[in-house]
């Protein structure tokens, strides 16, 4: 069936830190990839998104590119702040079929930044 | 107003009561569903309703059952309450049009089985 995976958490870095957190998937189809992020006491909302091969998806200075060679949508941003502490998803739809609109979740990564 | 709300936002109930989540959501989609998250294992799709006279089981639907009252409403009821039901719930809806596949999720409902 299909799977996400994510790096284990949690995750802790200084303020205008680099933060990478991988996300590989399997899938039977054709998925369209999510990053979701859910703030304390909050529920989930999306962070950016990535439709096809190739794709580089963004929003609030993250970044994430679909790699369909490596099956992965590795979430990035190159200066953290700590209003970025959160959890984050990742997660994968099919395109088309009874499935669609479906989602699969990875099992997040909690991220806290220091000041 | 917010988009999707939920109630209750916290409950504590005792094994083997029967309780029931509502929600309720004002964007006009057709898609509903209910997730329940626990630490480490992030969200698990319990049901889903691809419209109104749509009910699915999601990945653990034992022991919930759903109802989608109108396209604007779907709850969750947990007949017989066990303490391993004890998470956060949430409530979500999506349009159905492919590129607009985007979940919008409630606020959540916290619930202690003791």
């Amino acid at each position: 069936g299909d799977s996400v995976t994510q790096m284990e958490g949690p995750v802790t870095l200084s303020e205008e830190a680099f933060l990478t957190i991988n996300c590989t998937y399997t899938a039977t189809g054709y998925p369209s990839l999510f990053w979701y992020v859910q703030y304390p006491g909050e529920g989930l909302q999306l962070l950016l998104k990535a439709t096809k091969a190739d794709d580089k998806g963004s929003n609030k200075g993250f970044e994430a590119t679909y790699r369909k060679e490596t099956t992965s949508f590795h979430l990035e941003k190159g200066s953290v702040q700590v209003s970025d502490s959160a959890v984050y998803f990742c997660a994968l739809t099919l395109a088309g079929g009874t499935s669609y609109g479906k989602l699969t979740f990875g099992q997040g990564t909690i991220l806290t930044v220091h000041p | 107003d917010a988009d999707v709300t939920q109630t209750p936002r916290n409950r504590i109930t005792k094994t083997g009561k029967r309780i029931m989540l509502e929600c309720s959501q004002t964007k006009g989609h057709d898609r509903m569903y209910w997730y329940r998250q626990d630490p480490g294992l992030g969200l698990r799709l319990i049901y889903y309703s691809f419209d109104v006279k749509d009910i699915n089981k999601g990945e653990i639907s034992d022991g919930y059952s759903v109802s989608r009252q109108a396209q604007a409403k779907f709850s969750l009821s947990l007949e017989s309450a066990i303490p391993n039901q004890t998470a956060l719930y949430f409530c979500a809806t999506s349009d159905h049009i492919q590129g607009r596949e985007t979940q919008y999720f409630g606020p959540g409902t916290r619930l202690l089985v003791l």
